[in-house]
């Protein structure tokens, strides 16, 4: 059974830091890209970042390019996103989740198969 | 604002059928795939439709995806109670190399 959990959120002021991290089991963690999506409270949700399988390659939104960095163990089967800098803006609920993509007919398919419960942060002096 | 634009609400009665629209642009609908989520309340997002029209085999046959040019659609039939939550429409975005999800759209079974 493919299992997510994420830990690390809580209460930070702006200006401040905070270490997401998704612990993987149930699949072979290296073989799949994986991603992180917000959703601030009471709105849509929002991706923020994805990682490659191999942890090579990292894609982030606009919106937190140059302050938020993802990353991942492979020997650990753990993903994180390190936060600094936070705003106010940032609060909400992160999501990690694995992530399913590649070409098929000359279309890119990418879409998050599994999703963690969940972790609230709050970004507020 | 969204770059995937969905109706903010729709309703419908138990038993019958159900649309939500969701609109893009070539550079995400229009030349790449479609996936949708449903979020419960007070859930975590789940998959009911990926590659514009592939459910995974816990979705059940009542919840279908469709595309047409820079527009997807996600159907529903045989309403339940139970399906009361927001969905959401999702694509690739190949100018912004990012992924894009619409706005969300709340289901509503009177």
């Amino acid at each position: 059974e493919v299992q997510l959990l994420e830990s690390g959120g809580g209460l930070v002021q702006p200006g401040g830091s905070l270490r997401l991290s998704c612990a993987a089991s149930g699949f072979t963690f290296s073989n799949y890209a994986m991603g992180w999506v917000r959703q601030s409270p009471g709105r849509g949700l929002e991706w923020v970042s994805g990682i490659s399988g191999g942890g090579d390659a990292t894609y982030y939104a606009d919106s937190v390019k140059g302050r938020l960095t993802m990353s991942r163990d492979n020997s650990k089967n753990t993903l994180y996103l390190q936060m600094n800098s936070l705003r106010a803006e940032d609060t909400g609920k992160y999501y990690c989740a694995r992530a399913q993509r590649g070409w098929f007919q000359s279309l890119f398919s990418y879409y998050f198969d599994y999703w963690g419960q969940g972790l609230l942060v709050t970004v507020s002096s | 604002q969204s770059v995937l634009t969905q109706p903010p609400s729709v309703s419908a009665a138990p038993g019958q059928k159900v649309t939500i629209s969701c609109s893009g642009s070539t550079s995400n609908i229009g030349n790449n795939y479609v996936s949708w989520y449903q979020q419960l309340p007070g859930t975590a997002p789940k998959l009911l439709i990926f590659d514009n029209d592939k459910r995974p085999s816990w979705i059940p046959d009542r919840f279908s995806g469709s595309k047409s040019g820079t527009s997807a659609t996600l159907g529903i039939t045989g309403l339940q109670t139970g399906d009361e939550a927001d969905y959401y429409c999702e694509s690739w975005d190949s100018t912004l190399s990012v992924v894009v999800f619409g706005g969300g759209t709340k289901l509503t079974v009177l």
